[in-house]
């Protein structure tokens, strides 16, 4: 089955410790992308890659970090979080073709305290 | 860049009734627009998308329409039912920057029976 998984799904943790969220696909797709969803806002992209070892920041990147050494895998990483990226987050995927459909994973809730 | 708005951010309808959801967009280069259900405790999933080459497109109770002039684009619920109780997202993507999509805020649809 055609799928992006996100680890975890629900995460709270305290200022300033570091956390990675795993994003994983099996569609052998090259785009990857982060989003963060808050209130009002929709859905904001962080971080891009268009390829492994090509990643780009998107328009709220300030605070992450992504890497993509792999194909399939495409981590968030939140060095120091802070109360301000407490929100859900949406890893996608999507073929190297232009309008192509973007499959997005479950969502990890993160709550920052 | 590119700036997509929609409208209204809720909306509530008599099973049965059409709902309808519209988004503007800024940057006229933009080429392609899906529109993404979400449920709770889900990621978006796409429901129906349209080019810009293609003014109206259907599938079965679900319809997008498209004015390039304008810079405008809707969704179209027919004959809505409790399960089409959900929030709504548009979005239009940025041929310049591969597949980025820039979402309007969201729409929550509720159906009441």
């Amino acid at each position: 089955e055609a799928q992006v998984t996100q680890n975890p799904r629900y995460l709270i943790t305290v200022t300033g410790k570091k956390l990675t969220v795993t994003c994983s696909q099996n569609m052998n797709h090259e785009y990857m992308s982060w989003y963060r969803q808050d209130p009002g806002l929709g859905l904001r992209q962080i971080y891009y890659s268009m390829n492994v070892e090509v990643t780009d920041k998107g328009d709220v990147p300030e605070g992450y970090k992504v890497s993509r050494k792999e194909k399939r895998n495409f981590p968030l990483i939140l060095e120091s979080p802070s109360p301000n990226q407490t929100s859900l987050y949406f890893c996608a995927s999507i073929l190297r073709v232009k309008g192509a459909e973007q499959y997005f994973g479950p969502g990890t809730r993160l709550t920052v305290t | 860049g590119e700036n997509v708005e929609q409208h209204p951010s809720t909306l509530s309808v008599q099973e049965g009734d059409s709902a309808v959801i519209k988004c503007t967009y800024s940057d006229s280069a933009s080429n392609y627009f899906p529109w993404y259900k979400q449920e709770l405790g889900k990621g978006p999933q796409l429901i129906i998308d349209i080019r810009s080459n293609v003014g109206e497109k259907k599938d079965q109770r679900i319809a997008v329409t498209l004015n390039k002039t304008a810079k405008h684009f809707s969704l179209h619920i027919t004959e809505t039912q409790p399960e089409d109780s959900a929030v709504y997202f548009c979005a239009a993507s940025i041929p310049e920057y591969g597949n980025k999509l820039v979402f309007g805020a969201g729409t929550i649809l509720r159906v009441k029976s």
